[in-house]
């Protein structure tokens, strides 16, 4: 069954430092997300990409963070300049339409110290 | 307005009890709302989604329930088993976005 591969499964940075959390989307989907879960609490939008550029982003999504589709397959979230308040679970998702079914990766555990 | 407001927080249940997730929404313009499963340490897992259209779907032992004028939908676990015990989302999306937005989550233990 076609997933959503995301890697590293966990990533330790120091505060300041630039992060690229990776991903691949399902094959044939067109529609790539990411999403945070700080721990203990609610998934969260971040982000929505479709057709190589960003759809929609939420409050969160501010200029610390980019993404890109560097080649066929690869989805990626950068955040630059990390801070304490980034440590959390990065979920890289798609879907072949938007307003349908998505997919969720096993998602990054961030974390900044 | 984007929210979704999700209930219990918790629940425990007995081993063949069905145990019931309750959310509710506002805007009016959602119109696809799926349930998610998480275990610990792991991604979301899609279970079951509706639309509008329709105010039940059953998907094996996963039911939804949905009321369009009270802006509420349900989750209900027929023959809940101590596997079930996870986290369960509920989530919303409109034709015009693309996010979706997540309740804050009900953790269920399903005692044997």
């Amino acid at each position: 069954e076609p997933e959503v591969t995301q890697t590293p499964s966990h990533q330790v940075t120091q505060m300041g430092q630039e992060v690229i959390l990776r991903c691949v989307p399902i094959s044939n989907h067109l529609y790539f997300y990411w999403y945070r879960q700080i721990l203990g609490q609610k998934v969260e939008f971040l982000v929505s990409f479709y057709n190589n550029e960003i759809s929609e982003k939420s409050e969160i999504f501010d200029d610390q963070f980019s993404v890109e589709r560097p080649d066929g397959s690869n989805f990626t979230l950068k955040i630059r300049s990390t801070k304490l308040e980034d440590s959390a679970m990065y979920f890289c998702a798609s879907s072949e339409y938007k307003n349908t079914e998505a997919f969720f990766g096993q998602g990054t555990r961030l974390t900044v110290v | 307005q984007q929210q979704v407001k999700q209930s219990p927080q918790s629940l425990i249940v007995q081993k063949g009890g069905i145990p019931i997730i309750n959310c509710a929404y506002e805007n009016t313009a959602f119109d696809y709302f799926p349930w998610y499963q998480q275990f610990p340490g792991k991604g979301p897992a899609l279970l079951i989604a509706i639309r509008p259209d329709v105010s039940e779907k059953k998907e094996g032992r996963f039911t939804i329930s949905f009321n369009k004028s009270a802006k509420q939908f349900s989750l209900h676990i027929m023959d809940s088993q101590p596997g079930d015990s996870a986290t369960y989302f509920c989530a919303a999306s409109n034709q015009a976005g693309t996010a979706l937005i997540f309740g804050k989550g009900t953790t269920l233990s399903v005692s044997s």
